[in-house]
């Protein structure tokens, strides 16, 4: 499986940040996979946005929920991101990434694998 | 706590070892997970669960967890493990994912 970011590079402050996911290898529909995004300032730390799940629920990052919408598009194989009302602290690389939420017994995790090569959004007037 | 907390920078000598931590009460229920970020790439996974490696990671890369700290162990580290290092893992309620701010590793 690849995934692939794609959108506008800059946005204004107050506008809203679209960017999709493209799923190649494999399907959004198929396993038990979350389709997530995560972003990271310049040099800074990983940050989780949200992520969608293959039967269409969603779970958000509460800081951010206010803000995000994550959907998905079965008939392109895409998942988007849309982020209002954005600022410049919103400026960022950000990833899209597959998620799996593993539990058997008392072993419980999650892991993001594989990851796109990400996307710089600047938001700038 | 919804907080994974990791040591800012670590560093290590040529082949030696070095262990890099993740503190958090989430970690009581839940594994980490690790991460390797080098200079303008995006992060790979290279550790999950208890202390599985996916396939093309070198076995000198180890996991491990004692109470609420995760740790990551390079035995034997070498130039190329020079990055960053993440841990991630769910918050108190399950439903949220949440990363450590990373260490960056230095090899000398």
């Amino acid at each position: 499986v690849q995934l692939q970011e794609s959108g506008p590079g800059l946005v204004k402050p107050s506008q809203t940040l679209s960017l999709t996911c493209t799923v190649s290898g494999g399907s959004v529909r198929s396993g038990s996979f979350y389709w997530s995004w995560i972003r990271q300032p310049a040099g800074k730390g990983l940050e989780w946005i949200g992520r969608i799940y293959t039967s269409g629920s969603t779970n958000y990052n509460p800081s951010l929920k206010s803000r995000v919408t994550i959907s998905l598009d079965t008939s392109k194989n895409q998942f988007s991101l849309r982020l209002s009302s954005v600022t410049a602290a919103d400026t960022a690389m950000y990833y899209c990434a597959s998620s799996y939420d593993y539990a058997w017994g008392s072993d419980r995790y999650t892991w993001f694998d594989p990851w796109g090569q990400g996307t710089l959004v600047t938001v700038s007037s | 706590s919804s907080e994974l907390t990791q040591d800012p920078a670590v560093s290590v000598a040529l082949g030696q070892t070095v262990r890099i931590t993740c503190q958090g009460d989430s970690l009581r229920t839940y594994y980490a997970t690790w991460y390797q970020q080098k200079l303008g790439q995006a992060p790979a996974l290279v550790i999950y669960g208890k202390n599985n490696r996916p396939s093309g990671i070198p076995d000198r890369f180890s996991g491990s967890t004692s109470g609420n700290t995760a740790s990551l162990t390079i035995t034997g580290a070498q130039a190329e493990d020079e990055a960053d290092y993440y841990c991630n893992s769910r918050d108190s309620s399950g439903n949220h994912v949440i990363f450590g701010g990373g260490t960056k590793l230095t090899v000398l």
